[in-house]
């Protein structure tokens, strides 16, 4: 299975900070890969998918990056509902696996 | 806007077969340009994809967990629907079905999800 290493495991950050969450995947998985975001007690909602496209209706402060096998999402101004728990998605190769997530925090 | 809803026992002693269903709404499972998967989440704990299945049954499984995994689709339902045979307590998650793009391979929309806890 493909490995997927997220940084940090958790972060605290204030409103209007620029943030960088972190995911590697142990092979080569070329763009596929998308993040998803949760918060307590709902389901994960899809935020970037092949590696840096946004999903429709997502805002534009959120974008995504790749270099080789290390992706990023970027907050450019944290808003008060982006403190969640950030996962990333590998659909390469089956089975499909997902990062440990980052929980974001406000500080 | 497609919506769906997991349903079944949240209850389920060890040894047994957890049987879930989800009913999507606002849209066909048999859409050719869609899977229909399972993914789930222990508590406190990250994400694990079980699988999905094609609307002419054709399904793809975690291979952790494919010799105790069923998937189906009903279309009389509009539904389709995960069995995991011979469970234990590592099997206590919250159980999601979602939407998977077939082209993008994009998780685009979820159930809002059904604990299911394995004790006797």
């Amino acid at each position: 299975d493909i490995q997927m290493t997220q940084s940090p495991s958790s972060l605290s950050a204030s409103v209007g900070d620029r943030v960088t969450l972190t995911c590697h995947a142990s092979h080569d998985i070329n763009n596929f890969l998308n993040w998803y975001q949760q918060k307590p007690g709902k389901a994960p909602k899809l935020l970037i998918y092949g590696a840096s496209s946004l999903e429709t209706g997502v805002p534009s402060r959120f974008s995504g990056s790749r270099s080789g096998t290390d992706f990023t999402v970027t907050i450019s101004s944290l808003q008060p509902e982006d403190f969640a728990t950030y996962f990333c998605q590998q659909h390469s190769t089956f089975p499909y696996t997902f990062g440990q997530g980052t929980k974001l925090e406000i500080k | 806007q497609v919506q769906l809803q997991e349903s079944g026992p949240g209850l389920v002693k060890p040894s047994e077969t957890l049987s879930l269903s989800c009913t999507v709404s606002g849209g066909s499972v048999t859409s050719e340009s869609y899977h229909w998967s399972w993914i789930r989440q222990p508590p406190g704990k990250g994400l694990e994809w079980i699988g999905d299945v094609y609307y002419s049954g054709s399904t793809e499984y975690n291979p952790s967990l494919k010799s105790r995994v069923t998937m189906s689709v009903d279309t009389s339902k509009n539904q389709f629907s995960l069995k995991l045979s011979s469970v234990n307590a590592a099997d206590t998650a919250v159980y999601y079905c979602a939407r998977e793009d077939v082209v993008a391979a994009t998780l685009d929309f979820w159930g809002q999800g059904i604990l299911v806890t394995v004790s006797s």
